[in-house]
């Protein structure tokens, strides 16, 4: 069956260090979104790729990058941690634009 | 900004009963609608989707839709403590070219045995 995997499933990691979150989906979609999760906001688009090569920012972006180099693959990475990053990432893939999102079991990440 | 709301609740309704839940967005030209569950500590999922005015019913699920009022409901039949979740409402509200879902932030109901 196709599914979304996000690595690690926890993470620890200390302000200042560079950390990469990993999302690789079989579904074959050529749309991917990064998501972080926080009580009292919700869910928000940090970034999001509509195919390769193509990178764009979400509500969130400050802070974090994307790369997209083939279809199954797009890495989180936060430059420079900060405790604000403290949350649980969730990685999602669609169809195409009338499709819903399918999601990855999340990260949770705290920065100390 | 583009905004879809929800009432946090937390709605509890006892079991057996026909739980009610409530979205608003403002993007005029949204065309698709999502609802999601979501278990505390686990990632969301999907129950329904909805992209016409009117009523989808799917088992004990019925999702509303009403563009005119931008307004889209859930409600769930014959609530099971099991239904005791997150239910976060989402809608592609980013027009032609958009494949992104701006979330909700979400309704916990809580289904009393």
């Amino acid at each position: 069956d196709a599914e979304i995997t996000q690595s690690p499933r926890h993470k620890i990691t200390e302000t200042g260090r560079q950390v990469t979150l990993a999302c690789h989906q079989t579904w074959n979609h050529n749309n991917m979104f990064w998501y972080r999760q926080d009580l009292g906001h919700g869910l928000r688009l940090i970034h999001y790729s509509y195919g390769v090569q193509d990178t764009n920012k979400g509500e969130v972006s400050d802070g974090y990058s994307v790369s997209r180099s083939n279809t199954e693959d797009l890495p989180l990475t936060l430059e420079s941690a900060a405790s604000s990053q403290t949350s649980v990432y969730f990685c999602a893939s669609s169809e195409g634009r009338f499709s819903p999102l399918h999601f990855g079991n999340g990260t949770r990440l705290t920065v100390t | 900004q583009k905004e879809v709301e929800q009432n946090s609740g937390p709605l509890s309704v006892p079991e057996g009963a026909i739980a009610s839940l409530n979205c608003t967005y403002s993007d005029r030209g949204s065309q698709s609608f999502f609802w999601y569950r979501q278990y505390s500590g686990k990632s969301p999922e999907l129950i329904m989707s909805i992209y016409s005015n009117g009523d989808k019913e799917d088992g004990r699920f019925t999702a509303q839709l009403n563009k005119a009022s931008q307004y889209v409901s859930l409600l769930i039949r014959d609530s099971q403590p099991s239904d005791s979740a997150t239910y976060l409402c989402a809608v592609n509200e980013g027009g032609a070219g958009s494949y992104q879902l701006t979330f909700g932030k979400g309704t916990k109901l809580s289904v009393i045995p």
